[in-house]
């Protein structure tokens, strides 16, 4: 079982250039999230989707773009990336099944901005 | 807003010790809380979980029990092995339509044998 897996693993990026990290689950969740991990700051969310075709924004949304054309996909642009914007990216998913719902991490993208 | 605050570490252990992580949330509404363990290299998986006052969470020999009157869900261990050395993190759940989580800065546990 892949459960949520995370493209690319690592990448460094210069100043100005653009990328899509891609995220994929095959335990066709309806929820998606993209959070980004800063040292003593834990994670916190960028974007997030509710199903297919739908997006809306989190905590910390601007300077990154997302879409969910397919269920199970669930991309995160960069347009012109900045040195703020090093750090490591964890997709996850989830479905709710009442209270306490489990969400379920990729193991992230170790982005370095120079 | 809505936050999550957690005992800042690192905490260094040794093996068999008794392990005690605070964490301590606002009180709006009354969230779904979680403990997250992330083992060097990997993401996130749920350690435990309480959906509603005075539930414990348990899992893997650790505890955690959601108190309302003191808005806490500290973790606890009574005996740590060299295996639960990670960054543990406490998170609440939103009510809201998208069951976003919001985590607490996370706490690094080395436990030495």
């Amino acid at each position: 079982n892949a459960g949520v897996t995370q493209t690319p693993k690592f990448r460094v990026l210069k100043t100005g250039q653009s990328m899509t990290l891609l995220c994929a689950q095959d335990m066709n969740h309806e929820y998606m999230y993209w959070y980004r991990q800063d040292p003593g700051m834990g994670l916190r969310l960028i974007h997030y989707s509710v199903g297919e075709g739908t997006t809306a924004k989190g905590e910390v949304p601007d300077g990154y773009n997302v879409s969910r054309l397919k269920k199970q996909n669930f991309l995160l642009g960069l347009e012109s990336a900045a040195p703020s914007q090093t750090s490591v990216y964890f997709c996850a998913s989830s479905v709710p099944t009442g209270l306490g719902t489990e969400a379920f991490f990729g193991q992230g993208t170790r982005l370095t901005v120079v | 807003g809505n936050s999550v605050t957690q005992m800042e570490g690192p905490v260094t252990l040794s093996e068999e010790a008794f392990l005690t992580i605070n964490c301590t949330y606002t009180a709006t509404g009354y969230p779904s809380l979680f403990w997250y363990v992330q083992y060097p290299g990997e993401g996130l998986q749920l350690l435990l979980k309480a959906t509603k006052a005075d539930d414990k969470g348990s899992n893997k020999g650790f505890e955690a029990t959601y108190r309302k009157e003191t808005t806490s869900f500290h973790l606890e261990k009574g005996s740590v092995q060299v295996s639960d050395s990670a960054v543990y993190f406490c998170a609440r759940e939103e009510r809201g339509s998208a069951r976003q989580l919001t985590f607490g800065s996370g706490t690094q546990l080395t436990v030495l044998p």
